[in-house]
């Protein structure tokens, strides 16, 4: 059981440039998450999923944006990327058997605008 | 002013001394208290679950919410080297509510 990948693990992207960072469960969870780190602000949520179709906005989503097309995967996509998109970003699931608020993190993109 | 506030460190300490480690909120409706640890340039995990007020214990790891306080703590007694790693607090209102609030994460090291 692989739990929660994400890909790339680490990509240098030119501002202005499109990027998406790839996020795959194999849980069966209903809810998936994305979730930036920063030095100083910890955790802070951009967007989440409670099931398939839905999607809702956290605390940063401005220049992000998600879908939920299935179960499994849940894409996060930079538009327009700016240098204050530098950051380390982590995918994470929850639902299922057990308790619905353990969040479950994959291994994370580290991701730097130039 | 953050909903959670935690204290990043660094925290140094010998090996086989009491760890403390504490988050305080201001949002009196959070009721699920949780302990993450996260290991240099790898994803968080789940390492203590609480629900209200109270003392949960798992092996050497001790986790304490006081709502009246609005103070959670994390004790490590014991500590290891295998211990360093960033430990951050986060809760929730509701225990479907997915959104969980996380502090900055306070960055440990545990020398031999």
């Amino acid at each position: 059981i692989a739990g929660i990948t994400q890909a790339p693990t680490s990509q240098i992207l030119a501002a202005g440039r499109r990027m998406t960072l790839r996020c795959t469960q194999d849980m069966r969870h209903n809810a998936m998450y994305w979730y930036r780190q920063d030095l100083g602000l910890g955790l802070r949520l951009i967007h989440y999923s409670n099931t398939a179709g839905t999607t809702g906005k956290g605390e940063v989503p401005d220049g992000y944006s998600v879908s939920r097309a299935n179960t499994d995967d849940f894409p996060l996509t930079l538009a327009s990327a700016v240098p204050s998109q530098t950051s380390v970003y982590f995918c994470a699931s929850s639902g299922g058997a057990g308790r619905a608020d353990t969040q479950y993190f994959g291994p994370g993109t580290r991701l730097t605008v130039l | 002013q953050k909903e959670v506030e935690q204290d990043p460190g660094p925290l140094s300490v010998p090996e086989g001394a009491i760890v403390s480690l504490n988050c305080t909120y201001s949002n009196s409706a959070f009721q699920y208290f949780m302990w993450y640890r996260q290991y240099s340039r790898k994803g968080p995990e789940l390492l203590m679950y609480t629900y209200s007020s109270g003392n949960k214990e798992d092996g050497r790891f001790t986790a304490q919410v006081d709502k009246s306080s609005k103070y959670i703590s994390l004790f490590i007694r014991d500590s290891q080297p295998s211990d360093s790693a960033t430990y951050l607090c986060a809760m929730s209102e509701f225990q479907g509510a997915q959104k969980l609030v996380f502090g900055q994460g306070t960055r440990l090291t545990i020398n031999p």
